[in-house]
């Protein structure tokens, strides 16, 4: 079966450089959600779109942007990047039915080094 | 605020032994938890979540609205059981706040 599809597996930047981050839900899930785990630490919630909107935001420093398109895939744009930027960045999806979601499908995760 | 806590941060159990995965949570609504779990170097997956009441590679896991526990429980832990387990609230209809962690070590 599909699952959550999340590219580049691996990026290294250095520091003040920009990076993109880009996530493919599984088909037919209309929710997207970003999670930063930093090395020992729980997933902290970034930001959330439904139908190509935000629909919640958490944690995410005003460098970061990001959207979700027609297609429904996301990116993350991570700019002005910092050592402490250093992370798993995970993507979720899921279905929102009359304003509720189902349980999140996960992807393996995009991991940042910035040196 | 709705909030969870998973006071262990690692919890260590020989293989044959029960092993019990705490999770409380605070939330003013009616709430929908889950547990996550995550292998060495591999992705989130859900384990179960207390709607389905399921068990699922012979974990459990019981909401106790009047303890605000959702406690996850096996009685036999086996050595493919290690690894860090999350559990999760679903608040808002399509909020999800995650707890820090439990890191489960079963030892041979």
């Amino acid at each position: 079966a599909a699952g959550v599809i999340q590219s580049p597996r691996h990026l290294i930047k250095e520091k003040r450089e920009t990076a993109t981050l880009k996530c493919y839900p599984i088909p037919r899930h209309d929710t997207v959600y970003w999670y930063q785990q930093g090395p020992g630490q729980d997933p902290q919630f970034l930001i959330s779109f439904y139908e190509k909107m935000q629909s919640d935001k958490g944690s995410i420093p005003d460098r970061f942007s990001a959207q979700q398109f027609s297609d429904y895939h996301s990116e993350l744009n991570m700019s002005s990047l910092e050592l402490g930027d250093s992370a798993l960045y995970f993507c979720a999806s899921s279905v929102t039915t009359s304003g509720h979601t189902g349980e999140l499908f996960f992807g393996e995760g995009s991991r940042l080094t910035v040196l | 605020a709705q909030r969870v806590t998973q006071p262990e941060k690692l919890l260590s159990v020989f293989k044959g032994a029960p092993v019990e995965l705490k999770c409380n949570y605070s939330y003013s609504g009616s709430p929908e938890l889950f547990w996550y779990v995550q292998y060495s170097r591999q992705r989130l997956q859900l384990l179960l979540r207390h709607i389905s009441r399921e068990s699922i590679k012979g974990f459990t896991a019981d909401l106790n609205k009047g303890e605000t526990s959702f406690h996850l429980k096996k009685p036999f832990a086996q050595e493919e059981d290690s690894a860090m387990y999350y559990c999760a609230l679903l608040y808002n209809f399509n909020k999800f706040y995650f707890g820090s962690g439990t890191k489960l070590n079963v030892k041979p």
